[in-house]
């Protein structure tokens, strides 16, 4: 089973829909974080949570929300989705292992926003 | 301003030789870096690291260079494997903030060629 799970992995919504992207891991890791994917972007940091009563903001977290449910689970939230909100989503956990700073990454939600 | 960048989009090479991929950044609190790599439908997964401390890791064909004088730090796969084609993503942190955030380049595209 993956270590880092993310619901959906595809999908396909309208301008001014509400969407939920879900994120589970069974790592037990504490950091959890939301990155989006554009082509010649790479990847930038939406939220990023040390645990469930810390949620921090990333580099474009306008037009996104987030909620820390469990250690385990870290959604993120488009309260009304607009067309370039379009891109690929990554989920990824890490925790503190003294000199390592690996984050570890979800499969990826595919959004695509008409 | 892109803190962390990799300037060549594409990169083609034959197969047995040897692939460098460069990265360059401009933040010199960075003091931990990383690369990741990416197939197609996947989530990045962590690659080989290397702290400040240090000028050279290797792990087995894929060694990490860096030249901390010039805000410099190279991938170098030897010898390259059609399996190697992926995105490759070079990621940077500062290790003594806490929040283990990563700060990605936007990738370079490594074919390799049988």
């Amino acid at each position: 089973d993956a270590d880092v799970t993310q619901t959906p992995r595809n999908r396909i919504t309208k301008t001014g829909k509400r969407i939920m992207l879900e994120c589970s891991q069974t790592k037990g890791h504490d950091r959890m974080y939301w990155y989006r994917q554009d082509p010649g972007l790479g990847l930038r940091l939406i939220y990023y949570s040390f645990d469930v009563k810390d949620i921090n903001k990333g580099e474009i977290s306008d037009g996104y929300s987030v909620s820390r449910q469990a250690q385990a689970k870290f959604s993120l939230s488009l309260e009304s989705a607009i067309p370039n909100q379009t891109a690929l989503y990554f989920c990824a956990t890490a925790t503190p292992t003294g000199t390592k700073y690996e984050q570890f990454f979800g499969p990826g939600t595919r959004l695509t926003v008409l | 301003d892109q803190q962390v960048k990799q300037n060549s989009p594409s990169l083609s090479v034959q197969e047995g030789r040897i692939s460098i991929l460069n990265c360059d950044y401009t933040n010199s609190m960075f003091d931990y870096f990383l690369w990741y790599k990416k197939y197609p439908a996947e989530g990045p997964t962590f690659l080989i690291s290397i702290s400040s401390i240090k000028d050279k890791n290797e792990d087995g064909r894929f060694t990490v260079f860096l030249n901390k004088s010039a805000k410099h730090l190279s991938l170098h796969i030897v010898p390259s494997q059609p399996g190697d084609s992926a995105v490759y993503f070079c990621a940077a942190s500062v290790s003594g903030a806490g929040s283990y955030q990563l700060t990605f380049g936007k990738g370079t595209k490594l074919s390799v060629i049988p």
